[in-house]
This record gives C-alpha cells, structure tokens and sequence, in this order.
C-alpha cells in the first residue's frame, strides 16, 4: 500500500490564484481529513470527511473547498490564494468507527505552499 | 479550548527513559486519550492511545492515573531520531470523527 499520498509537494502561487492540492489513499479508509500548520504551530483541522459525497467543515475552512466523490480522493481547492494560506497541507485518512473503538489515523508527507 | 495541558518542551538524554506528561482533568466516561507525535516536517505518527489501563506496544508505554485525568507517555529508551512534538489529544470517545492537535511538547534528545 502506498498509504496517503499528496500532490504537489511543493508550490508557490501569486496571490489572487486558485490551485487544487491533491491527496489519495489506498486503505479504503472512509474518513479523511485536511489540515493546515503554519511554522511553529499545531495542526489546525480546514475540512473532514466520513465518507464519499459527505463533507463538513473544522476550525479554520474560509478560503478553501474540498470535495469527496470517490474513496480514495479528496482534494483541497484554494480559490483567491492569499498570504494567510501559506502554510504546509496536511491530509490524512482512517478507518472510522467501527468494532474496535478506535483507529489509527494515517498522515500524507505534506504540501508546502508559499503565497507571494 | 484546549482540553489537555502539556509542557512546551523537554529535554532527555541518549539512551534515558523519556516521560512525558499530559494533564486532562476534564475525561469522563469512555473517553480516551491519545498520543501522536511529529518528526520536523513530516506528517503526525500514531503512537498509543489509553483508556484507564496502562498500555504498551512497540514504541511507547502510556501510564495513566487512577483517577485519569492525566498520563505520561513513556519512551523507554530515547534515541535521537525520537527528537519530535509529542502531541496528547483527547480526551475523545471513540466514535470521534475528529483529532484536535494542540501546541505539544517538543522533546529533545540531547547525545
């Protein structure tokens, strides 16, 4: 398994543009989740997902959508890219609830975008 | 807010057992807490997770109070690639659909 991969690894946009960061899993998993961290900083949680058509916001979502049409996808469009969003990207992905009362809740290897 | 405290940072040395403390005074129930830590730049790593037991796996030991409302998070033997921000989140029920990650501990391994 490749577990959760994100693409572009690295970006920088000019200000006012729009771009999609990608991420994938391949576990099945039908939560996953977009995080952002701004340097020195915790994880702050921008959109989540439990399953393919159902999205909902977290803490930090203005500036950005996401969609979930498949499993496996879900990517994170930022639309009107500013300064405040240059951050790195986190997506990650779990089982969900289940039988057993919890499960591990797998990371991608990030994005880092830089706004100008 | 903030529902777990834990020390901005620690240091430990090489080859020493590294204890890390977390304060969630306000757990009830079957909430657990759980422990995740982040090597510089890269994705959060699952380390344990804790109900009221002490747990032990692979990488850590986690200690929980009796009256749960806080745990240490042990590394047995720290080694320098266990340099990293410890996060303990929680507590949640574990049919959360979410992981609130604060500020963590960053714990240094000193050779």
């Amino acid at each position: 398994n490749a577990g959760v991969t994100q693409t572009p690894k690295f970006r920088i946009l000019k200000i006012g543009q729009s771009m999609t960061l990608q991420c994938a899993q391949d576990m099945n998993h039908n939560y996953m989740y977009w995080y952002r961290q701004d340097p020195g900083m915790g994880l702050k949680l921008i959109y989540y997902s439990v399953g393919a058509g159902i999205t909902d916001k977290g803490e930090v979502p203005n500036g950005y959508n996401v969609s979930r049409s498949t499993t496996e996808d879900f990517p994170l469009r930022l639309e009107l890219a500013a300064p405040s969003q240059t951050s790195v990207y986190f997506c990650a992905s779990r089982q969900g609830p289940g039988r057993s009362p919890y499960n591990e809740q797998f990371f991608g290897p990030g994005t880092r975008l830089t706004v100008l | 807010d903030a529902k777990t405290t834990q020390p901005p940072s620690m240091d430990c040395a090489e080859g020493r057992a590294a204890n890390l403390p977390c304060n969630h005074s306000t757990i009830s129930g079957n909430e657990y807490v759980y422990w995740y830590r982040q090597i510089h730049s890269q994705g959060p790593q699952y380390i344990i997770h804790g109900l009221k037991n002490n747990e032990t796996n692979e990488m850590a030991s986690l200690i929980i109070t009796e009256d749960r409302k806080s745990s240490t998070l042990i590394l047995p033997h720290a080694t320098l690639r266990d340099t990293a921000v410890y996060y303990c989140i929680g507590p949640l029920s574990g049919s959360a659909r979410q992981l609130t990650f604060g500020s963590g501990t960053q714990l240094t391994v000193l050779p």
